[in-house]
């Protein structure tokens, strides 16, 4: 089946750092997403995003789908951003809905 | 407009038992996924319903069923728990067609203990 590789396992930051994530995919895919998951468990969706170039206030993210990878962009990060960052693809004829990677952990510290 | 929604919070039971949760679909979303997610991993695809019929499986034995409901709500059940089916179990929902599905929102999920 697909691989799914994120980097790095682990990210720690200071209140206003920049950061970008990566997501790297042995196949090709219908679906990409990003989610943030929360201390609580709850997965956010931050990005629905198969290809191109999308932003949402300070995240922002970059699928190039012919490359086989994506990038979530954080910038002047904030202690709210703390978490678990995951990326989880869908393949082209696969029968596993949303294979997940196993996750970038977060900490931002003020 | 209603998100996913699951129940219970918690569960704690004994290995051998029988569970089942509980997942609403968001308002008009006819897909639902499961997922189960150990501590520390990500989540694992277990199987989705699209229109009351499984419509893919991931690597679970048997022993974890489930339906799709008229109104495409959802249950998974898990026959003869055993210790490493504790985790916390998410479900999914989403517009979907034949064959593929489109952006999934997740529940809070159900956060299973066996003992």
């Amino acid at each position: 089946g697909i691989q799914v590789e994120q980097s790095p396992p682990d990210l720690i930051l200071q209140e206003g750092a920049n950061s970008t994530l990566r997501c790297n995919f042995s196949d090709s895919v219908n679906n990409l997403q990003w989610f943030h998951q929360n201390p609580w468990g709850q997965l956010i969706n931050l990005f629905y995003i198969p290809s191109g170039t999308k932003q949402n206030g300070r995240l922002s993210a970059t699928t190039v789908a012919t490359e086989r990878y994506s990038l979530l962009y954080i910038s002047s990060s904030q202690t709210t951003d703390s978490g678990v960052y995951f990326c989880a693809v869908e393949t082209q004829g696969g029968s596993e809905k949303l294979v997940f990677g196993k996750g970038t952990k977060l900490t931002v510290n003020p | 407009e209603t998100g996913v929604t699951q129940s219970p919070t918690h569960l704690i039971k004994t290995r051998g038992q029988q569970v089942t949760l509980r997942c609403s679909s968001q308002s008009g979303h006819n897909t639902v996924s499961w997922y189960q997610q150990a501590l520390g991993q990500g989540p694992q695809f277990i199987f989705q319903y699209y229109r009351e019929e499984e419509n893919g499986r991931g690597n679970f034995p048997p022993r974890f069923s489930g339906l799709q409901f008229p109104n495409y709500s959802s249950e998974l059940n898990v026959n003869a728990l055993e210790l490493d089916d504790s985790a916390l179990y998410l479900c999914a929902s989403s517009v979907g067609l034949a064959g593929r599905s489109y952006e999934q929102y997740f529940g809070p999920g159900t956060r299973l203990t066996v003992t």
